[in-house]
């Protein structure tokens, strides 16, 4: 069983459009975590959920939402999607603060 | 500005042979370092985690280094496999208290291991 699962994993849309990614761990962690992977293979932090709570919230544009419906899922909703947001979208879960982050596949989002 | 550099970029070695992956940083403070295996199509898996007094970890053919002292880190691949052809990340990452964790990430080392 896939403990960070991430749907969709391929997501090809047009400029203007909303859409969403949605994530689900099996692990029980009580953290998880959106990062964006640009083309340079850079990793960075967009948003950190702990017990439905948002704990770090980097400079992303208010267009990106994450939703928490319960401990075990973090989607991430975007809006007005752009050229610019087109990158590998990974969602992640880790126990505690001492425990490894434990990394969906990846969502490859392509805005046309 | 808290930053971490990997080096080299790029990397090819025959099957069977050593090498040697560099992590430099300056984030600061410190709480532990990463190291990641990023295989392509997939997401980064955890290789070894160290903290500030660990100045060796190992995880089967790896083996990682830390000097808290100069910030730098070091990943030591053993007798390389073909399934070792993958991006490795370091990570970075200092306590912020009742915020959490914040991770740094570098922009990782692609690995080629040819027949």
């Amino acid at each position: 069983d896939t403990a960070v699962s991430q749907t969709p994993k391929y997501l090809v849309t047009q400029m203007g459009n909303d859409k969403s990614i949605k994530c689900e761990q099996n692990l029980g962690h009580d953290t998880m975590y959106w990062y964006k992977q640009d083309s340079k293979k850079f990793l960075k932090i967009m948003f950190s959920y702990n017990n439905k709570e948002l704990i770090i919230n980097e400079t992303v544009p208010n267009r990106f939402s994450p939703k928490s419906p319960d401990k075990a899922h973090l989607n991430l909703h975007i809006n007005s999607l752009e050229l610019g947001d087109s990158a590998v979208y990974f969602c992640a879960s880790r126990d505690g603060d001492r425990g490894p982050l434990h990394f969906g596949n990846g969502t490859r989002l392509t805005v046309t | 500005k808290n930053q971490v550099e990997q080096s080299p970029q790029s990397l090819i070695i025959l099957e069977g042979k050593n090498c040697t992956l560099q992590c430099n940083y300056t984030v600061s403070p410190f709480s532990n370092l990463r190291w990641y295996k990023q295989d392509t199509g997939r997401g980064p898996v955890s290789l070894t985690i160290m903290t500030f007094s660990e100045n060796t970890k190992s995880n089967g053919r790896y083996t990682a280094t830390l000097d808290a002292d100069t910030k730098q880190s070091s990943l030591h691949i053993t007798a390389s496999q073909l399934s070792d052809s993958a991006s490795y990340i370091c990570v970075v990452v200092t306590w912020l208290g009742a915020w959490g964790n914040q991770f740094y990430f570098g922009t990782g080392t692609s690995l080629t291991v040819i027949p």
